[in-house]
């Protein structure tokens, strides 16, 4: 089976930090991606990754950037955190063709106070 | 832009009985495939079904179906047969053939509960 793990399940932080959520996928897939959930608006696109180095901006990019060094991990970094990035964030992964699912993690819930 | 409607954010079913769950989207694309996710509470989403849109017929696993309507671009799932296990907030999502990364678009989502 498809194993994407996210680091943390749960994570607080305080405004102005610098945040690290880290994804990592076993399955050499060739996407990756992260989502941020909320309520009443479903997931929506921040940041994919179609290969090592590669990215591009999703529907909701500003205040996140991510790093794809490595094929099977690609992490999202908030530069300065703020009360309106607490969220649950959602890293999926698949392989390049269309049709192809996406297989999520667990998710992170992080509140930034 | 493409978009995804999902216009029931609740919906409440009783063990045994069928329920249906509406999407629709907006495209102008021709070819694409539609999704439904499943989010069980505290649990990772999982894929419950595809349909390739230039396939007529539609998908079917076990106790899902789906109802695609392509030309009133609608894509609607039943779950027969419902158990106390298919509680869970599910996403309707698309995903264009065209642009590179495979990006899903999704709807905001509608919350079912089964009643026991």
């Amino acid at each position: 089976d498809v194993k994407v793990t996210q680091s943390s399940r749960y994570l607080v932080k305080r405004t102005g930090e610098k945040v690290f959520l880290e994804c990592v996928q076993d399955m050499d897939h060739e996407n990756m991606f992260w989502y941020r959930q909320d309520p009443g608006l479903g997931l929506r696109l921040i940041y994919f990754s179609y290969d090592v180095k590669m990215k591009e901006k999703g529907d909701i990019p500003e205040g996140y950037s991510v790093s794809r060094e490595k094929k099977e991990r690609f992490s999202l970094i908030l530069e300065s955190a703020s009360t309106n990035q607490t969220s649950m964030y959602l890293c999926a992964s698949s392989l390049i063709d269309a049709w192809r699912p996406q297989h999520f993690g667990d998710g992170t819930r992080l509140s930034i106070l | 832009a493409q978009t995804v409607t999902q216009s029931q954010p609740e919906m409440s079913v009783q063990e045994a009985e069928t329920v249906t769950l509406s999407c629709t989207y907006d495209t102008s694309e021709s070819d694409y495939y539609l999704f439904w996710y499943k989010q069980p509470p505290s649990r990772q989403m999982i894929l419950v079904i595809r349909q390739e849109a230039y396939k007529q017929q539609n998908a079917t696993e076990n106790r899902f179906s789906v109802n695609f309507q392509k030309a009133a671009k609608s894509f609607s799932l039943k779950i027969s047969d419902s158990q106390l296990g298919d509680a869970a907030m599910y996403f309707c999502a698309y995903r264009s053939v065209y642009n590179q990364g495979g990006k899903l678009i999704f709807g905001q989502g509608t919350e079912l509960s089964v009643k026991p």
